[in-house]
C-alpha cells in the first residue's frame, strides 16, 4: 500500500533556530500534501495544503513565514519550522494524496518537536 | 460549511465487547467518509473508507462502518474489541479529489478495561 515517510521522528531545538520536517512518498507519486499540526489530545489542524511546483495555499492564521512549505518534486515535501520558539512546540503531521478517483490520503508518523 | 461531529469525547469498552463509534457529517457535496486510528505519538492509519456503492463498508482490524446518508452519519464498529484497540479515533471527510484537505472530527478516545 501507499506509504509517506516522515523524518524526523522527533526533534528538539533551541529557540531561534531552524528546523525541517521532510514527507516523502515512496511508492506513489504525491500531487498534493498536506501539513497538519496536532496539540495534546485534539485533532488535527490543517496548517497547509500544497501542490508539486505551485506555492503552498496556508490557512488562516498559520504564518507562511514562519513555516516554510517546499513540494519541488512529486514525491517530496518539506516543511521548515523558521526560528522556532517554545510555543511552536507541537506534532506536525503530514498527508499525502495522489488524486483523481478512488483516491486515498496517506498519513506520515508525525513529528514531535520541542523548542527549549 | 463542511464539518464532522464526533459526540464522544471517550468511550470505555470492556474486551470482548461490542463498539460503536459515533459520527456525523455536514457537507454540501457528495461526502467522501473516512476513519482513522491514532495511537499515542504516531501518525494517522487509515481504517476504511467510503466512496460509492455498498452503504457498508469493511475496513481492517475487524472494523466497519455504514453510512447512512438520511442521518448523515458513518458510525464505525466492530463485534468484539481487544486490548490493542485501545487509540484515539478521526472521522473525517472529503471531496471527490484528493487536492482539498480532509475535514476532521475532534476524536474519540477509546479506552479497552479488562
Amino acid at each position: 500500500g501507499a506509504v509517506v515517510s516522515q523524518h524526523p521522528s522527533w526533534v528538539i531545538c533551541k529557540s531561534g533556530t531552524s528546523v525541517k520536517i521532510e514527507c516523502r512518498s515512496l511508492d506513489f507519486q504525491a500531487t498534493t500534501m498536506f501539513w497538519y499540526r496536532q496539540f495534546p489530545k485534539q485533532s488535527l489542524m490543517l496548517m497547509a495544503t500544497s501542490n508539486e511546483g505551485s506555492k503552498a495555499t496556508y490557512e488562516q492564521g498559520v504564518e507562511k513565514d514562519k513555516f516554510l512549505i517546499n513540494h519541488a518534486s512529486l514525491t517530496l515535501s518539506t516543511l521548515t519550522v523558521t526560528s522556532a520558539h517554545p510555543e511552536d512546540s507541537s506534532f506536525y503531521i503530514c498527508s499525502a494524496s495522489s488524486g483523481g478517483q478512488g483516491y486515498g490520503y496517506t498519513f506520515g508518523s508525525g513529528t514531535r518537536l520541542t523548542v527549549v | 460549511a463542511q464539518s464532522v461531529t464526533q459526540p464522544d469525547i471517550h468511550i470505555t469498552v470492556s474486551e470482548g465487547a461490542s463498539l460503536e463509534l459515533r459520527c456525523n457529517y455536514s457537507y454540501g457535496a457528495t461526502p467522501y467518509l473516512f476513519w482513522y486510528v491514532q495511537s499515542p505519538g504516531q501518525g494517522l492509519q487509515l481504517l476504511l473508507k467510503y466512496f460509492s456503492g455498498d452503504t457498508l463498508v469493511q475496513g481492517i482490524k475487524g472494523f466497519e462502518a455504514e453510512f447512512k446518508r438520511s442521518q448523515s452519519s458513518f458510525n464505525l464498529r466492530k463485534p468484539s474489541v481487544h486490548w490493542s484497540d485501545a487509540a484515539e479515533y478521526f472521522c473525517a471527510v472529503g471531496r471527490n479529489s484528493g487536492n482539498t484537505p480532509l475535514v476532521f472530527g475532534k476524536g474519540t478516545r477509546l479506552s479497552v478495561i479488562a
